[in-house]
């Protein structure tokens, strides 16, 4: 099954408000990453996490790899924001993985004026 | 920051021809990475490589070939591209393990 659960699937934001991106693992994870893919199909780094809270602007995120998930807040939403934003999940090496990344199926975010 | 580099950007292939999508990496990172993303899922790892001149299968290594000739270089090969390749594919590297993948800009491959 899926080892990186991403909700919501899609979201629309009018301008100046915010809301939460979660992504849920389904195994020990030992670090996380967010992107952000533009409008011209780029992947922007966000965040890399191997635990705890990381802020930038706008953008907030947090990961709890006891409790197996990760967050992605923002607030004050921009039109400029808008995109699809993944996570991105490193296995725990004790499980037995090579480093590679799993990513959630990205939320689909609309900024609307 | 590290740069990534991936040629072509975009590429309209006939089906049953080959399709090499080059990567160059310029930071001397250790490990690279070969992904694929499909409109409406995450991206998926096709192929890696940790060291020079070896390569190894990700979660979807049918159908395509890689190569890592040198540090800075890895390449994926579609021997006989499908329609099914469709796809944007994701270059990535990274330098060891407790740091963070860096992607190229994706290349945008169409299968006719």
């Amino acid at each position: 099954g899926d080892q990186v659960e991403q909700s919501p699937s899609a979201l629309s934001l009018h301008e100046g408000t915010g809301s939460a991106l979660r992504c849920n693992f389904t195994t020990t994870m030992r670090a996380v990453q967010w992107f952000r893919k533009n409008s011209r199909g780029s992947l922007i780094n966000l965040f890399y996490l191997a635990s705890g809270t990381k802020e930038n602007g706008r953008l907030k995120s947090a990961f709890d790899s006891k409790e197996r998930y990760s967050t992605l807040h923002i607030r004050d939403a921009q039109l400029e924001d808008s995109g699809t934003y993944f996570c991105a999940a490193e296995e725990d090496m004790l499980s037995g993985s090579f480093n590679k990344l799993t990513f959630g199926a990205g939320t689909r975010l609309a900024v609307c004026p | 920051e590290a740069a990534v580099t991936q040629s072509p950007r975009s590429k309209v292939a006939v089906t049953g021809g080959k399709v090499t999508l080059s990567c160059h990496q310029t930071n001397n990172h250790d490990y690279m990475y070969w992904y694929r993303q499909d409109t409406g899922h995450g991206l998926r790892l096709i192929h890696y490589s940790y060291v020079a001149d070896s390569t190894e299968k990700g979660d979807i290594p049918d159908g395509y070939k890689a190569s890592r000739p040198s540090q800075e270089n890895f390449s994926l090969i579609l021997e006989l591209a499908s329609l099914s390749q469709t796809a944007v594919y994701f270059c990535a590297s990274k330098d060891r393990e407790d740091t963070e993948v860096f992607f190229g800009k994706g290349t945008r491959l169409t299968v006719v």
